[in-house]
């Protein structure tokens, strides 16, 4: 059974980056598409992106110029990073796995819950 | 972009009635393309039905999926009171991937 698990600071200063690491335990990172969605409280999903093997990432345009992704295959891990962030940025966190050919979520981590304030 | 739109945005049901979700589509999405998702209170959402109808691994036969072109549904027949949750649709169809704004079903 694949697990994902979301890990990083809790709290973040306005202006700073976020930053999150997703470990994946039961599977390889590699030959997935692996993305992030973001909840912010009380309201509905939003879809950050995707990496897959680093070098294919695809970012929500509302998000791209601040929005970097990346995979690390040794770890088995692949991590966010959101610069620049804002009070609009508090959110729960999660990363989930793409199915086969990078098409729905089929498994998905706990979530984090990032705070942006001073 | 393709904009999902959920409706209604709440639903209020007894245990052993029939639920019927829509998702509305801004333009044509191929029924291979639409997946719902089940979130509960607290928790991370979790995969009912991808191509429209294909319902995931685990899911019982009491969510079923319908739909094409810009019209979706997810039915949840004889509810029962574990099914108290936020549903979302989601397209897959645009590397730009959307969900809807979800659908909250309360179980009286």
């Amino acid at each position: 059974q694949v697990q994902l698990q979301e890990s990083g600071p809790g709290l973040v200063k306005p202006s700073e980056t976020l930053s999150l690491t997703c470990t994946v335990s039961g599977d390889s990172v590699d030959g997935y598409y692996w993305g992030w969605i973001r909840q912010p409280p009380g309201k509905g999903l939003e879809w950050i992106g995707y990496v897959h093997y680093s070098d294919d990432t695809i970012y929500n345009p509302s998000l791209r110029s601040r929005v970097t992704m990346s995979q690390d295959t040794p770890k088995n891990q692949f991590s966010l990073k959101l610069t620049s962030v804002t009070a609009a940025d508090t959110a729960v966190y999660f990363c989930a796995r793409y199915s086969r050919g990078g098409k729905y979520f089929d498994f998905w981590g706990q979530g984090r819950l990032v705070t942006v304030s001073s | 972009e393709i904009v999902l739109t959920q409706s209604p945005g709440t639903v209020s049901l007894s245990p052993g009635e029939r639920a019927a979700l829509s998702c509305r589509a801004s333009e044509s999405v191929s029924s291979k393309y639409i997946a719902w998702y089940q979130q509960k209170r607290g928790q991370a959402p979790r995969l009912l039905i991808y191509a429209t109808s294909s319902r995931a691994t685990g899911i019982p036969d009491r969510f079923s999926g319908s739909g094409s072109g810009t019209d979706f549904t997810l039915t949840i027949s004889r509810l029962e009171a574990e099914d108290s949750a936020v549903y979302y649709c989601h397209q897959y169809v645009d590397s730009f991937r959307t969900f809807g704004q979800g659908t909250k079903v309360d179980i009286k």
